[in-house]
């Protein structure tokens, strides 16, 4: 089961925009890249995903480099609400016995 | 819609003893997953069921079991508890292994 690496943590300014790197260089062709956030207290919850092509959403957009071996999450203007554990996984819908990894996420930290 | 609900929200157990948590996922979602966090192995994949069969199973020990109803409810149950076992457990469910997972606010087991 392939897996990911991102930075500890991140440091950013309110309404600024916020890009958090995520590699995965062992990526296979059918793996797709999620993004999911914990807010303290709460349970993950998705963001956003995708395959090859860059992925927009009300939350967020997703830029995959073009061998897939990295992507990056952006916030366009982060608010002090975006404070969160970020979380980058693959997911291989085509395999049922496949198992998302979770590692440690980056802990985004937000300064008013 | 409801989103993913789980009981209790908090939990005490001593020990050896056992303990059942209970998940109901969103409406229409027939897969449940399940996960335990803890600060220093973070979220860990437990097993997922769909309906009604556990499709997926991470490496955890035989005391850690599973089972899912026909309404899609999920319910774990962890038998002689270890000191260890005391983290937050995630319930997540979605439509299909295409689609992204919801999570519930977990339950805090605590053993003493």
């Amino acid at each position: 089961d392939a897996k990911t690496t991102q930075p500890n943590s991140m440091e950013s300014n309110e309404e600024e925009p916020v890009h958090l790197p995520c590699n995965h260089s062992t990526i296979s062709g059918t793996d797709y890249i999620h993004w999911y956030r914990q807010l303290p207290s709460q349970g993950p919850e998705y963001v956003i995903h995708g395959l090859t092509s860059n992925v927009n959403n009300r939350m967020a957009s997703l830029a995959i480099a073009e061998d897939r071996k990295s992507s990056t999450l952006i916030l366009h203007r982060a608010t002090l609400r975006d404070a969160a554990v970020y979380y980058c996984i693959l997911h291989n819908p085509m395999d049922s016995n496949y198992q998302l990894i979770w590692g440690a996420g980056t802990k985004l930290i937000i300064k008013p | 819609k409801a989103g993913v609900t789980q009981t209790p929200r908090y939990l005490i157990k001593t020990r050896g003893q056992q303990v059942t948590l209970s998940c109901s996922p969103i409406s229409g979602h027939r897969s449940v997953s399940w996960y335990q966090q803890t600060p220093g192995q973070g979220l860990q994949f437990l097993f997922e069921y769909f309906s009604e069969t556990q499709r997926n199973k991470g490496n955890f020990p035989g005391r850690f079991s599973g089972r899912q109803f026909s309404n899609s409810r999920s319910e774990m149950n962890v038998s002689t508890l270890e000191l260890g076992d005391s983290a937050l457990y995630l319930c997540a469910s979605s439509a299909g292994q295409y689609n992204e997972q919801f999570f519930g606010p977990g339950t805090r087991l605590t053993v003493l």
